[in-house]
């Protein structure tokens, strides 16, 4: 089973910062590294597919980098928001599996 | 507008059963790999099982031999039967779907609460 580690798992954060949340998987997975956004009593919407691509209508403060193991989900100029918690995801082999999650609180 | 209605859940006993339904609509369901993903409350999302479009499936270790995933495509409907049901079962169970581009999850309901306990 691949194991995706998160970093950090809380921040709490101003807004307008910079944030950047890292997930390491246990061996390599490709680009097959997605993330997703939850909000407390919400499922999850996914934010970047395949580590860097982007989607229609998720605001462009949102990117995503990396390949293999290392991978980091970037946040430029936090609003309020993007109070949620963060989960990758990981389709590349089975088991399918999930960060632990990083909850980002808006001070 | 694509919708998944999940419904069923509710509170069971240790080593009873339940059923969870998927109500699909707003896409060619027949057409989509199916997943159950679900969520300890305050944790994190846990993989389950999924379904092929054509029925075949594939499990998580940790419900192997006690959950069952099945799909009725004529119905637009996923299910999951749940035996054995132990306490650490005890989650939100989202169905889920990824997107025709990819393998990720673009659909998701807004889940089921099944709580396990005497």
């Amino acid at each position: 089973e691949i194991v995706l580690t998160q970093s950090p798992d809380f921040q709490s954060v101003t807004p307008k910062e910079k944030v950047t949340i890292t997930c390491r998987a246990s061996q390599s997975v490709g680009d097959r590294l997605h993330w997703y956004q939850q909000k407390p009593g919400q499922s999850p919407k996914v934010l970047i597919k395949y580590a860097s691509q982007s989607f229609a209508g998720v605001p462009s403060r949102f990117s995503g980098s990396g390949s293999g193991t290392d991978f980091t989900l970037t946040i430029n100029s936090l609003e309020a928001e993007d109070a949620a918690t963060y989960y990758c995801h990981q389709s590349h082999i089975l088991p399918i599996t999930f960060g632990q999650g990083t909850r980002l609180e808006i001070k | 507008e694509v919708h998944l209605v999940e419904s069923g859940g509710g509170l069971v006993q240790p080593g009873g059963s339940l059923t969870l339904s998927c109500a699909a609509s707003g896409f060619t369901f027949s057409t989509y790999w199916m997943h159950w993903v679900r969520q300890p409350a305050g944790k994190g999302l846990v993989w389950v099982s999924r379904i092929s479009k054509d029925g075949t499936t594939t499990y998580a270790d940790f419900v192997k031999d006690r959950f069952t995933t099945s799909r009725d495509n004529a119905k637009n409907t996923l299910y999951l039967q749940m035996n054995s049901l132990r306490d650490e079962d005890t989650a939100v169970y989202y169905c889920a779907s990824y997107d025709t581009s990819g393998y990720y999850y673009y659909y998701w309901g807004k889940g089921t609460l099944v709580t396990v306990a005497s």
